[in-house]
């Protein structure tokens, strides 16, 4: 099993532009999350899911967009990109009901807004 | 607003000294996880505490559970370099509707020294 998997690993985006970063997952997990790790500050919930077609927002949504089309994707779009958007994003996934394992965390996606 | 945080934020022991990781966490909560992260990796999962009173070992390391003190402790005997790692503690946030997101402390970076 490949887990979760995130594309791209790093990426510079210049101010005012657009990108999405990739999440799938081929563990059939139904709950979906996006968090933001920024040094020194621990992990902020951004945009999270609990199923197809079902998205919620999290502590930090501003800036961002989430859908969930299918249960294995959940990409997260940021449009207009500023420089407090640099940052390191990492996309997890938990069972549905299930609380006995935390999360299945990506490898990481590491964006610098220049 | 569930708050959770770490003591010390950053801790530098030598080799063979044992040390305490704390936890304290804002309100009820009966589930609590520790994550470990090397720089530039993504979280693994190290431990998961569900209930009052539990106790989980792994090797060097030992994770308890105290809800009513709303405290988790991560233990580390007679370290050795390869703990070096930042660690995290999560909380569970129930939202309802059978989803739940995990809230993050700021991370304890340990550094053991030979």
């Amino acid at each position: 099993n490949a887990g979760v998997t995130q594309t791209p690993k790093f990426r510079i985006l210049k101010i005012g532009q657009s990108m999405t970063l990739q999440c799938t997952q081929d563990m059939n997990h139904n709950y979906m999350y996006w968090y933001r790790q920024d040094p020194g500050m621990g992990l902020k919930l951004i945009y999270y899911s609990v199923g197809a077609g079902i998205t919620d927002k999290g502590e930090v949504p501003n800036g961002y967009n989430v859908s969930r089309s299918t249960t294995e994707d959940f990409p997260l779009r940021l449009e207009l990109a500023a420089p407090s958007q640099t940052s390191v994003y990492f996309c997890a996934s938990s069972p549905t009901g299930i609380r006995n394992y935390g999360y299945t965390f990506g490898s990481g996606t590491r964006l610098t807004v220049v | 607003e569930l708050k959770v945080e770490q003591n010390p934020l950053f801790l530098s022991m030598q080799e063979g000294k044992n040390y305490t990781i704390y936890c304290n966490y804002s309100t009820t909560s009966d589930r609590l996880y520790w994550y470990r992260q090397d720089p530039g990796k993504s979280l693994e999962s190290l431990f998961v505490l569900l209930s009052n009173g539990a106790v989980k070992q792994e090797g060097r390391l030992m994770a308890s559970l105290d809800t009513k003190a709303r405290l988790s402790t991560l233990h580390i005997t007679a370290a050795v370099h390869d703990l070096s790692a930042t660690y995290f503690c999560a909380v569970v946030l129930d939202s309802g509707a059978g989803s739940y997101q995990l809230t993050f402390g700021k991370g304890t970076k340990l550094s053991v020294i030979p």
